[in-house]
């Protein structure tokens, strides 16, 4: 079985621009989260959806948002990039809500804004 | 709030001696504890988990963990370290029911020849 796929795998953007950033869950997985992994420090979390609905948002601007797909596949979307924004983009899949059960999580992905 | 921390940033281990990685939480309800492994620009393994009964518990190659809830304390051990094992190492914690996993700074661990 295919483990939680991340795409793309690298991305460089420019400040003040858009990104948008894709995730599939693990087959029968039906909660996404995602977290946001800046050099020398760990994860943090960004949100959680399961079945659809927002089920957590960790203290981001507004500029995050994101979103579930009826077949449970996420998009993270960030708005007017800073610098800052700089990271290493994890998806986490779970059966259940997050803590509750293990939670797989994908290579990630390596945004740079220039 | 939650809080995990992590208290050494670096260890260094010779190949095949024993190890030890530190986790301590803050946590007001019964945690579930977690620890994953994650190689140079990569994502995260888990390598074991705590949610109830044993406080020892056995996970992927070769780590375990024991759970201390009077000294709130959740460390990784193996009993021989292979050169395999450099990683940087995350402790995290959670709870049924709540949507967040939080995550401590993490260990990197090298391993000397």
């Amino acid at each position: 079985d295919a483990g939680v796929t991340q795409s793309p795998t690298h991305l460089i953007k420019t400040r003040g621009q858009q990104v948008t950033l894709r995730c599939s869950p693990i087959s029968g997985h039906k909660s996404v989260s995602w977290y946001q992994q800046v050099l020398g420090q760990g994860p943090q979390f960004i949100f959680q959806y399961y079945e659809k609905e927002e089920r957590g948002r960790g203290n981001f601007p507004d500029r995050f948002s994101a979103r579930q797909f009826p077949n449970y596949s996420s998009e993270l979307n960030v708005n007017a990039l800073l610098l800052g924004d700089s990271a290493l983009y994890l998806c986490a899949s779970s059966l259940e809500v997050v803590g509750g059960t293990e939670a797989f999580f994908g290579q990630g992905t390596r945004l740079t804004v220039v | 709030a939650q809080s995990v921390t992590q208290p050494d940033i670096h260890i260094t281990v010779s190949e095949g001696a024993s190890l030890e990685l530190r986790c301590n939480y803050s946590y007001g309800a019964t945690p579930y504890l977690f620890w994953y492994v994650q190689s140079p620009g990569q994502g995260l393994q888990l390598l074991l988990k705590y949610f109830s009964g044993d406080t020892l518990v056995q996970g992927i190659k070769g780590f375990e963990a024991e759970f201390k809830r009077s000294q709130s304390s959740f460390n990784l051990r193996k009993p021989s370290v292979h050169w395999s094992d450099a990683a940087e190492y995350f402790c995290a914690v959670g709870a049924k029911g709540y949507s967040t996993l939080t995550f401590g700074k993490g260990t990197m661990l090298l391993v000397s020849p």
